[in-house]
């Protein structure tokens, strides 16, 4: 099974702030990576898929990096609207989620 | 407009069984992968099983033997039958919607059913 390690599990940050979250995967994943946000009570909604591609409809602050076993995902200039837990999934072998990253407004 | 809405989700004793289903409208479930996921109140996401095109089936160890995924082409929807539940199964469950005929990523998810284990 390939494991995903996210960090950190949570963070805070100023609004304006760039914010950085890495997922490291236990074996090469290629770019088979993709980035979920999930606001509170809500289902997870897809931002990034095959590591750097954006979902229609996403702002352009948020980005993803990243091959092999490691990946970062980035938003630029940290929104009111961002407050949310954000997971990295892979898609190589069956699907694998990171345990999740809680972004906080400082 | 694509839509997936969960249905079935309750309280249960441990040991008990539970069928939850997920209508699909927008469009045809039978030429996506269709996925059931998981979360358990607090925790993170856990993909628990799948429905290929092609009718093909995975699960993931935690269930395996005790869940059972279908798809029903005729009324465009998906089910979890669930049995031999313990209170580590308690959780909202989602079904997702592959991207394609692929398993790669999830696009479209429903508002997810919370299922309750518990004596």
């Amino acid at each position: 099974d390939i494991q995903m390690t996210q960090s950190p599990s949570s963070l805070s940050a100023s609004v304006g702030d760039r914010v950085t979250i890495t997922c490291q995967a236990s074996q090469d994943i290629s770019t088979y990576l993709n980035w979920y946000q999930q606001k509170p009570g809500k289902a997870p909604k897809l931002l990034i898929y095959d590591a750097s591609n954006m979902e229609t409809g996403v702002p352009s602050r948020f980005s993803g990096s990243g091959s092999g076993t490691n990946f970062t995902f980035t938003i630029s200039s940290l929104q009111p609207e961002d407050i949310a837990t954000y997971y990295c999934q892979q898609y190589d072998n069956l699907l694998t989620f990171g345990g999740g990253t809680r972004v906080e407004i400082k | 407009e694509v839509q997936l809405v969960e249905s079935g989700g309750g309280l249960v004793q441990p040991g008990g069984s539970l069928r939850l289903s997920c209508a699909a409208s927008g469009f045809t479930l039978s030429g996506y992968i269709m996925n059931w996921v998981r979360q358990a109140p607090g925790k993170g996401l856990e993909w628990i099983s799948y429905i290929s095109t092609a009718g093909n089936i995975y699960y993931a160890d935690s269930v395996k033997g005790r869940f059972t995924i279908s798809r029903d082409s005729a009324n465009n929807s998906l089910s979890l039958q669930m049995n031999s539940l313990r209170a580590d199964d308690t959780a909202v469950y989602y079904c997702a919607r592959a991207s394609s005929s692929a398993l790669k990523w999830l696009n479209y998810w429903g508002q997810g059913t919370l299922v309750t284990v518990s004596s």
